[in-house]
């Protein structure tokens, strides 16, 4: 079975641009999260999706993100404009039931550098 | 709110050194513990985990133990490996958060030969 998937492994970009984060969760996960670790600080819990509905974006940290999760599927995270401040590694988890006590299965993170 | 606080690294060990990550929390409620690592170039994968007070958890020779009294979760591990060279991640999640995960700042280990 193929686990959580991230595109792309690594991004760098220029302040002021647009980027575009892919996860592909494992199949028939519902739950979907987005996590980010920012310079070697505590991993953060950014948003949850059940399906395609956001439930939980309280760890969005602007409005120059916004997720997406169409179909319940796949899920993208965009960025728009970049900030410095945003570099870091961003992770992907999913999990077929909400977390508490349950196991979240996590993709291998994205990297952004914005310069 | 609810954090976990961890021990910080870098942490070098020589092979077959005895190993302990600190971790303690804070948290509403009952919550559940984990400990998660991530070996270089690869994502982050549980290792193991306890959802109640005295419960330990167990994998791969590591272990931890849900201390509620003193609200800490610590990773041992009697004999590292070469191949424990990691970064560990303590966490916690509980129904009051929404069931997101409360992760530590990571404690990196080098295992040296």
């Amino acid at each position: 079975e193929a686990g959580v998937t991230q595109f792309p492994s690594h991004s760098v970009i220029e302040k002021g641009q647009t980027v575009t984060l892919r996860c592909d969760p494992i199949s028939g996960h519902d739950n979907l999260y987005w996590y980010r670790r920012v310079m070697g600080k505590e991993i953060k819990f950014l948003l949850h999706f059940v399906k395609e509905s956001k439930q939980d974006e309280s760890g969005m940290p602007n409005n120059r993100f916004l997720a997406e999760r169409t179909g319940g599927t796949y899920s993208t995270l965009k960025v728009q404009p970049a900030e410095l401040e945003d570099s870091g590694v961003y992770f992907c988890a999913s999990s077929p039931l909400p977390g508490g006590y349950n196991e979240q299965f996590f993709g291998p993170g994205t990297r952004l550098t914005v310069l | 709110g609810d954090s976990v606080t961890q021990m910080e690294g870098p942490v070098t060990l020589s092979e077959e050194a005895f190993l302990t990550i600190n971790c303690t929390y804070t948290a509403t409620g009952y919550p559940s513990l984990f400990w998660y690592v991530q070996y270089p170039g690869e994502g982050l994968q549980l290792l193991l985990k306890a959802t109640k007070a005295d419960d330990k958890g167990s994998n791969k020779g590591f272990e931890a133990t849900y201390r509620k009294e003193t609200t800490s979760f610590h990773l041992e591990k009697g004999s590292v490996q070469v191949s424990d060279s990691a970064v560990y991640f303590c966490a916690l999640s509980t129904p009051y958060n929404n069931n997101d995960m409360r992760f530590g700042a990571g404690t990196r280990l080098t295992v040296k030969p």
